[in-house]
């Protein structure tokens, strides 16, 4: 079974500073895809960066990076120049890389705060 | 483009209850999940549905049902209901065409049990 375990259930953040939230996960397959959703106090979710497992690259997507250790089955994400409304509940997913399968398993979270 | 819409946002439902959450997905996306969301056991996987189909399934028991329509809208359903299905219940829809699917997701339905 898949199982994701994010270890840092709250942090904080000054503004325009940047912060890593740290993610591992434990699988056996070779093909998966990573995902790290926030979800604002608002509840909505919504993607924030997606990861293959077999692209070495690491994803980028404007101010968020991760850094991926497939190895290690690692999957970090790097917050640069934080901002007061990146302040939200960030989960770190995993989902097989099979067809007809949208089974997404998810991290407890971890609470970011963005402070002034 | 309209996002995931469900309704209804919030209901209050009492013990042997039971409730109907309705979820549409953004046109074009056949693949319908459902999760549940609660403090102390965080987001887990429902179940799935494409065309009109279960597909997935979660470990949760058979009081939690759901079925997907024609055009792709989905209904999911939790009979006698228990206090502990108190919880955010949320849908999110999919295109489902390379395998492994950005997963969109609406606001949600937030049920509290009394």
């Amino acid at each position: 079974a898949q199982t994701v375990t994010q270890s840092q259930p709250e942090m904080s953040v000054q503004e325009a500073e940047t912060v890593t939230l740290s993610c591992t996960y434990d699988t056996s397959e070779s093909n998966y895809y990573l995902f790290w959703y926030k979800q604002p106090p608002s509840r909505q979710m919504i993607l924030v960066i997606r990861q293959e497992a077999y692209k070495q690259q690491n994803a980028t997507e404007n101010r968020f990076s991760v850094n991926f250790q497939k190895a290690a089955k690692s999957f970090s994400l790097k917050i640069s120049d934080s901002q007061l409304g990146d302040t939200a509940m960030y989960f770190c997913a995993f989902m097989k890389h099979r067809y007809n399968n949208n089974d997404m398993r998810f991290g407890a979270g971890t609470r970011l705060t963005v402070k002034p | 483009k309209a996002g995931v819409t469900q309704t209804p946002r919030y209901l209050i439902k009492t013990r042997g209850q039971q409730v109907t959450l309705s979820c549409s997905p953004i046109s074009g996306h056949r693949s319908v999940s459902w999760y549940q969301q609660t403090p102390g056991q965080g987001l887990q996987f429902l179940f799935e549905y494409f065309s009109e189909t279960q597909r997935n399934k979660g470990n949760f028991p058979g009081r939690f049902s759901g079925r997907q329509f024609s055009n792709s809208r989905s209904e999911m359903n939790v009979s006698t209901l228990e206090l502990g299905d108190s919880a955010l219940y949320l849908c999110a829809s999919s295109l489902d065409w390379d395998g492994a699917n950005v997963l969109t997701f609406g606001a949600g339905s937030r049920l509290t049990v009394l």
